[in-house]
C-alpha cells in the first residue's frame, strides 16, 4: 500500500525567506504526485502535481517542486513566502498510480509566516 | 463554473441522532470523493463512486457509516447512529476520470457530535 510522510508537523519561516517542505512517497511503481494547500475552514486547493516528465514542476502561486526517485521525495519550494502563504500544506500520492482512484495523503504541514 | 458543493457546513448534533451530509460535484465529473479530516488521523479515503456506482468502501469506519450516490450530481454521507469519536470535518470531491484529471474539493462539512 502506498504512504505519504511529512516529517515536519510545523514550520516557521519569516516572510521574504525561502521555503522547501519535505514529503517522502512510498509506492511501488511510478507515482502520481500531489501537492495541496488547505487555508483555515477551507477546502483543498491544488498547486501542482507530477505525472511523468520533468521532475520540477512549477504550480501555481509561485510554488515548484522536485521529483527525486532516488530519494522518494516529492518536495515543495517557494523561493520568498508571503504572508498569505500561511496555510496547512498536504502532499499526496495518487491510489493505483493515478489520482482518479483517489488520493493517499500525508499528515500535513503547518506553515507559519513571521513578519 | 460552481465547485463541488457540500452542505451543511456545520452541524451539531448529539450522540446516536442521524447525520446527513450532502454533496453535489461538479457538472460533468464521473467519479465522487469522500474524505474525513481529524487531527489525529489526518484525511482519510472513506468512500469512492465511478458513475455513481461504489467503487471501494473500504475506508467506512463501520456499518454506522453508508454513503450513496443516486445521480451524477447528488451524493449523501449518513451516519446513524452518530457517536462523539465521528466528530470531523468530511470533504466530498470530485475528478473527470482521465488523463491530467484534477480533484477539486469542496469546503468541508464540520460536524460536531456531542
Amino acid at each position: 500500500a502506498q504512504s505519504v510522510t511529512q516529517p515536519d508537523i510545523h514550520i516557521t519561516v519569516s516572510e521574504g525567506a525561502s521555503l522547501e517542505l519535505r514529503c517522502n512517497y512510498s509506492y511501488g511503481a511510478t507515482p502520481y504526485l500531489f501537492w495541496y494547500v488547505q487555508s483555515p475552514g477551507q477546502g483543498l486547493q491544488l498547486l501542482l502535481k507530477y505525472f511523468s516528465g520533468d521532475t520540477l514542476v512549477q504550480g501555481i502561486k509561485g510554488f515548484e517542486a522536485e521529483f527525486k526517485r532516488s530519494q522518494s521525495s516529492f518536495n515543495l519550494r517557494k523561493p520568498s513566502v508571503h504572508w498569505s502563504d500561511a496555510a496547512e500544506y498536504f502532499c499526496a500520492v495518487g491510489r493505483s498510480g493515478g489520482g482518479a482512484d483517489g488520493l493517499t495523503f500525508g499528515k500535513g504541514t503547518h506553515l507559519i509566516i513571521q513578519p | 463554473d460552481a465547485g463541488v458543493i457540500q452542505s451543511p457546513r456545520h452541524e451539531v448534533t448529539e450522540m446516536g441522532q442521524e447525520v446527513t451530509l450532502r454533496c453535489k460535484p461538479i457538472s460533468g465529473h464521473n467519479s465522487l470523493f469522500w474524505y474525513r479530516q481529524t487531527m489525529m488521523r489526518g484525511l482519510e479515503l472513506l468512500i469512492y463512486f465511478n458513475n455513481n456506482v461504489p467503487i471501494d468502501d473500504s475506508g467506512m469506519p463501520e456499518d454506522r457509516f453508508s454513503a450513496k450516490m443516486p445521480n451524477a450530481s447528488f451524493s449523501t454521507l449518513k451516519i446513524q447512529p452518530s457517536e462523539p469519536r465521528d466528530s470531523a470535518v468530511y470533504f466530498c470531491a470530485s475528478i473527470r476520470r482521465g488523463i491530467n484529471g484534477e480533484l477539486f474539493f469542496g469546503e468541508g462539512s464540520r460536524l460536531t457530535v456531542l
